[in-house]
């Protein structure tokens, strides 16, 4: 079975650093782009990041563009969102998300999602 | 950005009727659009991609069309698991963008 499953959320101040992790399996994590979307309480989705089968080529949402990095280590089946400078709005659950073409970009359309991981910034 | 525009915002509908989710962008996107169904409490999953390719195992009471600006995501008989918010997503630029949600609510 497809799993995606987050961690590393929680409470952080204004101007604090988090680093989530998504650990993948039942699929060859190393052929799939990934992406990181996130859901306010309450609000829609938006996309944060995408990261490459590879790692080689990534995106950010303008949100976020110069505070969060995503990266990947294939051989621990697992993605990454370093945040820093975080500010109230990026209070939110935060999925990660398969792009499910082989050898993809990580930013097409996403199955399976995991079921996130929360962040909440709060002085 | 593309800005996807999703309507109506919420819904409300009974059991056996035909409901429409209308998105629309901003810019001509081509077919690169999917929709996902999301029920409280859940991560989203997707129904469709390319405007109108259903994934496997998702009822064929759900389909999808459009093209260009306009797109569309139709459900023939409202079941009671259907009842949940549904988004749009266009992923024709790198800078992907989803739709605002429609709520599905019993009438």
């Amino acid at each position: 079975e497809v799993q995606l499953v987050e961690s590393g959320g929680g409470v952080v101040r204004p101007g604090g650093s988090l680093r989530l992790s998504c650990a993948a399996s039942g699929f060859t994590f190393d052929a799939y782009g990934m992406s990181w979307v996130r859901q306010a309480p309450g609000k829609g989705l938006e996309w944060v990041s995408g990261i490459s089968w590879n790692g080689g080529s990534t995106g950010y949402a303008d949100s976020v563009k110069g505070r969060f990095t995503i990266s990947r280590d294939n051989a621990k089946s697992s993605l990454y969102l370093q945040m820093n400078s975080l500010r109230a709005e990026d209070t939110a659950l935060y999925h990660c998300a398969r792009d499910p073409n082989h050898y993809g970009s990580g930013t097409n359309w996403f199955d399976p999602w995991g079921q996130g991981t929360l962040v909440t910034v709060s002085s | 950005d593309i800005q996807m525009t999703q309507s109506p915002s919420t819904l409300s509908a009974s059991v056996g009727d035909r409901v429409t989710i209308t998105c629309r962008a901003s810019q001509s996107i081509s077919t690169w659009v999917a929709w996902y169904q999301q029920k409280p409490g859940k991560a989203p999953n997707l129904l469709i991609y390319k405007a109108s390719t259903l994934k496997s195992g998702v009822p064929s009471r759900f389909s999808g069309s459009g093209s260009g600006t306009e797109f569309t995501l139709t459900i023939s008989s409202l079941q009671p698991d259907d009842f949940a918010t549904y988004y749009c997503q266009q992923y024709n630029s790198y800078l992907l963008t989803f739709g605002g949600g429609t709520k599905v609510e019993i009438k």
